[in-house]
Protein backbone atom coordinates (compact mmCIF):
# COMPACT_ATOMS: atom_id res chain seq x y z
CA UNK A 1 0.00 0.00 0.00
CA UNK A 2 1.14 3.57 -0.99
CA UNK A 3 4.83 1.90 -1.65
CA UNK A 4 5.53 0.86 2.12
CA UNK A 5 6.95 -2.29 2.96
CA UNK A 6 7.38 -3.38 6.91
CA UNK A 7 9.42 -6.23 7.74
CA UNK A 8 9.50 -8.39 9.41
CA UNK A 9 5.15 -9.31 9.39
CA UNK A 10 5.36 -11.35 12.63
CA UNK A 11 7.71 -11.90 14.52
CA UNK A 12 8.78 -13.76 18.14
CA UNK A 13 10.97 -12.64 20.54
CA UNK A 14 12.52 -12.99 24.00
CA UNK A 15 12.18 -10.57 26.95
CA UNK A 16 15.62 -8.42 26.86
CA UNK A 17 16.73 -9.56 23.48
CA UNK A 18 16.85 -6.24 21.06
CA UNK A 19 14.74 -6.27 17.92
CA UNK A 20 14.76 -3.72 14.98
CA UNK A 21 11.72 -3.23 12.70
CA UNK A 22 11.86 -1.92 9.06
CA UNK A 23 9.98 0.65 7.65
CA UNK A 24 11.06 1.02 3.78
CA UNK A 25 9.32 3.77 1.11
CA UNK A 26 9.55 3.82 -2.67
CA UNK A 27 7.61 7.19 -2.18
CA UNK A 28 9.95 9.46 -1.81
CA UNK A 29 8.00 11.28 1.18
CA UNK A 30 9.56 13.12 3.81
CA UNK A 31 7.93 12.55 6.70
CA UNK A 32 7.74 9.08 8.01
CA UNK A 33 6.15 7.38 11.39
CA UNK A 34 5.94 4.78 13.64
CA UNK A 35 3.30 3.68 15.68
CA UNK A 36 1.90 1.14 18.05
CA UNK A 37 -1.80 -0.20 17.95
CA UNK A 38 -3.18 -1.85 20.89
CA UNK A 39 -6.60 -2.81 22.29
CA UNK A 40 -8.30 -0.04 24.25
CA UNK A 41 -5.32 2.66 23.47
CA UNK A 42 -6.07 3.13 19.88
CA UNK A 43 -2.79 3.79 17.47
CA UNK A 44 -0.04 5.93 19.72
CA UNK A 45 2.68 7.72 17.90
CA UNK A 46 6.26 6.18 19.24
CA UNK A 47 8.63 8.63 17.26
CA UNK A 48 8.71 10.43 13.58
CA UNK A 49 11.11 11.82 11.15
CA UNK A 50 10.70 15.02 9.17
CA UNK A 51 14.33 14.06 7.13
CA UNK A 52 17.65 12.15 6.93
CA UNK A 53 18.92 12.03 10.10
CA UNK A 54 16.11 14.05 11.44
CA UNK A 55 13.99 12.74 14.46
CA UNK A 56 11.91 13.36 17.28
CA UNK A 57 9.76 11.32 20.16
CA UNK A 58 6.08 11.04 19.82
CA UNK A 59 3.71 10.13 22.88
CA UNK A 60 5.13 6.64 24.07
CA UNK A 61 8.96 7.13 22.84
CA UNK A 62 10.02 5.19 26.06
CA UNK A 63 12.34 2.07 25.42
CA UNK A 64 12.45 2.76 21.66
CA UNK A 65 15.14 4.79 19.40
CA UNK A 66 15.13 5.03 15.43
CA UNK A 67 17.38 5.89 13.11
CA UNK A 68 17.05 7.37 9.43
CA UNK A 69 19.97 7.26 7.73
CA UNK A 70 18.31 7.17 4.04
CA UNK A 71 15.15 8.68 3.07
CA UNK A 72 13.35 5.53 2.18
CA UNK A 73 14.26 3.57 5.55
CA UNK A 74 12.92 4.05 8.84
CA UNK A 75 14.27 1.69 11.23
CA UNK A 76 12.42 1.52 14.65
CA UNK A 77 14.87 -0.33 17.48
CA UNK A 78 13.73 -2.43 21.10
CA UNK A 79 17.25 -2.05 22.77
CA UNK A 80 15.56 -4.48 25.70
CA UNK A 81 12.35 -6.24 24.71
CA UNK A 82 9.56 -6.32 26.88
CA UNK A 83 6.43 -7.75 27.67
CA UNK A 84 4.60 -4.21 27.34
CA UNK A 85 6.37 -3.68 24.15
CA UNK A 86 4.01 -6.97 22.47
CA UNK A 87 1.75 -5.16 20.07
CA UNK A 88 1.39 -4.57 16.41
CA UNK A 89 3.60 -1.77 15.04
CA UNK A 90 2.83 0.62 11.85
CA UNK A 91 4.93 2.33 9.81
CA UNK A 92 3.20 5.81 8.40
CA UNK A 93 4.02 8.26 5.54
CA UNK A 94 3.63 11.60 4.04
CA UNK A 95 4.53 14.01 2.06
CA UNK A 96 4.16 17.45 3.82
CA UNK A 97 3.04 18.28 7.41
CA UNK A 98 -0.85 18.83 6.72
CA UNK A 99 -0.70 15.75 3.99
CA UNK A 100 -2.85 12.67 4.72
CA UNK A 101 -0.70 9.38 6.44
CA UNK A 102 -0.42 6.26 4.53
CA UNK A 103 0.00 3.46 6.39
CA UNK A 104 1.89 -0.01 6.10
CA UNK A 105 0.54 -3.01 6.80
CA UNK A 106 2.17 -3.84 10.18
CA UNK A 107 4.27 -5.82 11.65
CA UNK A 108 3.07 -7.82 15.15
CA UNK A 109 5.29 -8.70 17.46
CA UNK A 110 4.86 -10.92 20.46
CA UNK A 111 7.78 -10.55 23.29
CA UNK A 112 7.72 -13.69 25.63
CA UNK B 1 -8.14 11.39 24.22
CA UNK B 2 -9.65 11.34 20.82
CA UNK B 3 -11.86 15.00 20.53
CA UNK B 4 -14.38 12.62 18.46
CA UNK B 5 -16.83 10.76 19.09
CA UNK B 6 -18.56 8.12 17.27
CA UNK B 7 -21.17 5.28 17.55
CA UNK B 8 -19.63 1.92 18.21
CA UNK B 9 -21.39 -0.06 15.27
CA UNK B 10 -23.76 0.17 12.73
CA UNK B 11 -24.76 -1.62 9.75
CA UNK B 12 -25.59 -1.27 6.32
CA UNK B 13 -27.53 -3.80 3.66
CA UNK B 14 -24.79 -4.30 0.53
CA UNK B 15 -25.33 -1.35 -2.44
CA UNK B 16 -27.12 1.03 0.05
CA UNK B 17 -25.53 4.30 1.06
CA UNK B 18 -23.82 4.00 4.24
CA UNK B 19 -23.80 7.18 6.33
CA UNK B 20 -21.08 7.37 9.11
CA UNK B 21 -21.63 10.38 12.10
CA UNK B 22 -18.61 12.45 14.15
CA UNK B 23 -19.15 14.72 17.02
CA UNK B 24 -16.53 17.18 17.50
CA UNK B 25 -17.87 19.96 18.94
CA UNK B 26 -14.51 21.17 20.12
CA UNK B 27 -13.02 21.39 17.05
CA UNK B 28 -10.82 24.15 16.77
CA UNK B 29 -10.58 26.65 13.15
CA UNK B 30 -7.89 24.84 12.11
CA UNK B 31 -8.21 21.91 12.69
CA UNK B 32 -8.43 19.45 9.47
CA UNK B 33 -11.45 16.28 10.23
CA UNK B 34 -10.01 13.37 8.38
CA UNK B 35 -11.52 9.94 8.10
CA UNK B 36 -9.42 6.71 7.45
CA UNK B 37 -10.43 3.18 7.89
CA UNK B 38 -9.06 -0.20 9.08
CA UNK B 39 -9.71 -3.54 7.52
CA UNK B 40 -8.86 -6.16 9.84
CA UNK B 41 -4.97 -7.11 9.95
CA UNK B 42 -4.58 -4.55 7.60
CA UNK B 43 -2.63 -1.02 8.76
CA UNK B 44 -4.86 2.33 8.69
CA UNK B 45 -6.57 3.19 4.77
CA UNK B 46 -6.99 6.95 4.30
CA UNK B 47 -10.25 8.37 3.34
CA UNK B 48 -10.76 11.81 3.08
CA UNK B 49 -10.37 15.00 4.98
CA UNK B 50 -11.45 18.21 4.91
CA UNK B 51 -12.27 22.11 6.35
CA UNK B 52 -15.30 23.34 6.22
CA UNK B 53 -16.61 22.53 2.81
CA UNK B 54 -18.40 19.07 1.76
CA UNK B 55 -15.43 16.88 0.02
CA UNK B 56 -15.89 14.01 -2.38
CA UNK B 57 -13.46 11.96 -4.06
CA UNK B 58 -13.94 8.20 -5.79
CA UNK B 59 -14.01 6.88 -2.36
CA UNK B 60 -16.67 8.33 -0.37
CA UNK B 61 -18.23 12.04 0.31
CA UNK B 62 -17.92 14.69 3.67
CA UNK B 63 -20.55 16.34 4.96
CA UNK B 64 -19.05 18.79 7.73
CA UNK B 65 -22.22 21.04 9.39
CA UNK B 66 -21.77 24.59 8.87
CA UNK B 67 -20.82 24.99 12.63
CA UNK B 68 -18.23 22.56 12.24
CA UNK B 69 -19.45 20.45 15.28
CA UNK B 70 -20.49 17.41 13.26
CA UNK B 71 -19.55 15.75 10.11
CA UNK B 72 -21.06 12.39 8.04
CA UNK B 73 -18.91 10.07 6.11
CA UNK B 74 -21.10 8.80 3.01
CA UNK B 75 -19.89 5.89 1.57
CA UNK B 76 -22.18 5.95 -1.44
CA UNK B 77 -22.81 2.33 -2.51
CA UNK B 78 -21.23 -0.13 -0.01
CA UNK B 79 -20.15 -3.24 -0.78
CA UNK B 80 -18.87 -6.07 1.47
CA UNK B 81 -15.24 -4.99 1.10
CA UNK B 82 -16.21 -1.68 3.02
CA UNK B 83 -16.44 -3.74 5.92
CA UNK B 84 -14.20 -2.24 8.36
CA UNK B 85 -13.84 0.48 11.77
CA UNK B 86 -13.77 4.13 10.48
CA UNK B 87 -12.13 6.61 12.30
CA UNK B 88 -12.98 9.90 12.30
CA UNK B 89 -10.17 12.38 13.57
CA UNK B 90 -9.56 15.82 13.92
CA UNK B 91 -6.03 17.52 13.33
CA UNK B 92 -4.53 21.02 13.48
CA UNK B 93 -3.57 22.22 9.97
CA UNK B 94 0.52 22.82 9.40
CA UNK B 95 1.37 20.52 12.28
CA UNK B 96 3.82 17.13 11.82
CA UNK B 97 4.88 14.91 14.00
CA UNK B 98 3.50 15.00 17.53
CA UNK B 99 1.73 17.81 17.03
CA UNK B 100 -0.14 16.57 14.10
CA UNK B 101 -0.22 13.16 16.28
CA UNK B 102 -3.33 11.44 14.58
CA UNK B 103 -5.28 10.84 17.47
CA UNK B 104 -7.79 8.05 17.02
CA UNK B 105 -10.32 6.62 19.21
CA UNK B 106 -12.34 3.52 19.07
CA UNK B 107 -14.19 4.27 15.54
CA UNK B 108 -17.28 2.63 14.36
CA UNK B 109 -17.12 -0.85 13.46
CA UNK B 110 -19.16 -0.94 10.08
CA UNK B 111 -20.70 -4.13 9.07
CA UNK B 112 -21.87 -4.19 5.48
CA UNK B 113 -24.52 -7.24 4.91
CA UNK B 114 -25.64 -9.18 1.75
Amino acid sequence: DAGITQSPRHKVTETGTPVTLRCHQTENHRYMYWYRQDPGHGLRLIHYSYGVKDTDKGEVSDGYSVSRSKTEDFLLTLESATSSQTSVYFCAISTRLNSPLHFGNGTRLTVT
Amino acid sequence: DAKTTQPTSMDCAEGRAANLPCNHSTISGNEYVYWYRQIHSQGPQYIIHGLKNNETNEMASLIITEDRKSSTLILPHATLRDTAVYYCIVRADGYGGSQGNLIFGKGTKLSVKP
